[in-house]
């Protein structure tokens, strides 16, 4: 079984300014991780993923998010948000099998400040 | 790039009545997904198909909800009699084997 923990519904930052959105994983097996983002009305995009290999893994419009494996976390990360940022960044965790469902946590929503 | 197609965008029904919600997968894939989401609150796992056939289902799926396959692209999930609780955006994803899952931009569904 899997969950997610995403701490902080609702995280703040200006412009420029470096972004962190925390998760934290539980997983029986080895996991697959991602970020899915959703900007308002509409669907979920992928940012990135952790599947194997390396632990540092870099995605779509600057985001990148570290794989530990010590602390159960995969935190993602921008230096310098952008005012098109603004959206809700899912964390989302499944098995290493074949079709196995993806695991959701509750979501966080970025507001960037001018 | 292939992407995930759903129709419609939006609907609009009555509680009790029958909805259909379609989906295209990306055409290689071979595990197709629902999820929906309350809104306002987390994505929730529905259903996974492979080989015409129902994987796992989560215990939000029970006996009004249905997957069908009926060709060789579409994948549709019907809902037998809307509740007002069957309010949200429904997700249709597909993978390729072991792989990342493709969202599609999601049907709202609206039962009044």
């Amino acid at each position: 079984a899997q969950s997610v923990t995403q701490l902080g519904s609702h995280v703040s930052v200006s412009e420029g300014a470096l972004v962190l959105l925390r998760c934290n994983y539980s997983s029986s097996v080895p996991p697959y991780l991602f970020w899915y983002v959703q900007y308002p009305n509409q669907g979920l995009q992928l940012l990135l993923k952790y599947t194997t290999g390396a632990t540092l893994v870099k995605g779509i419009n600057g985001f990148e998010a570290e794989f530990k494996k010590s602390e159960t976390s995969f935190h993602l990360t921008k230096p310098s948000a952008h005012m098109s940022d603004a959206a809700e960044y899912f964390c989302a965790v499944r098995g290493n099998f074949g079709n196995e469902k993806l695991t959701f946590g509750t979501g966080t929503r970025l507001t960037i400040i001018p | 790039e292939p992407e995930v197609t759903q129709t419609p965008s939006h609907q609009v029904t009555q509680m009790g009545q029958e909805v259909i919600l379609r989906c295209v997968p990306i055409s290689n894939h071979l595990y197709f997904y629902w999820y929906r989401q309350i809104l306002g609150q987390k994505v929730e796992f529905l259903v996974s198909f492979y080989n015409n056939e129902i994987s796992e289902k989560s215990e939000i799926f029970d006996d009004q909800f249905s997957v069908e396959r009926p060709d060789g692209s579409n994948f549709t999930l019907k809902i037998r009699s809307t509740k007002l609780e069957d309010s949200a955006m429904y997700f249709c994803a597909s993978s390729e084997a072991r792989a990342t899952q493709y969202f599609g931009p999601g049907t709202r569904l609206l039962v009044l």
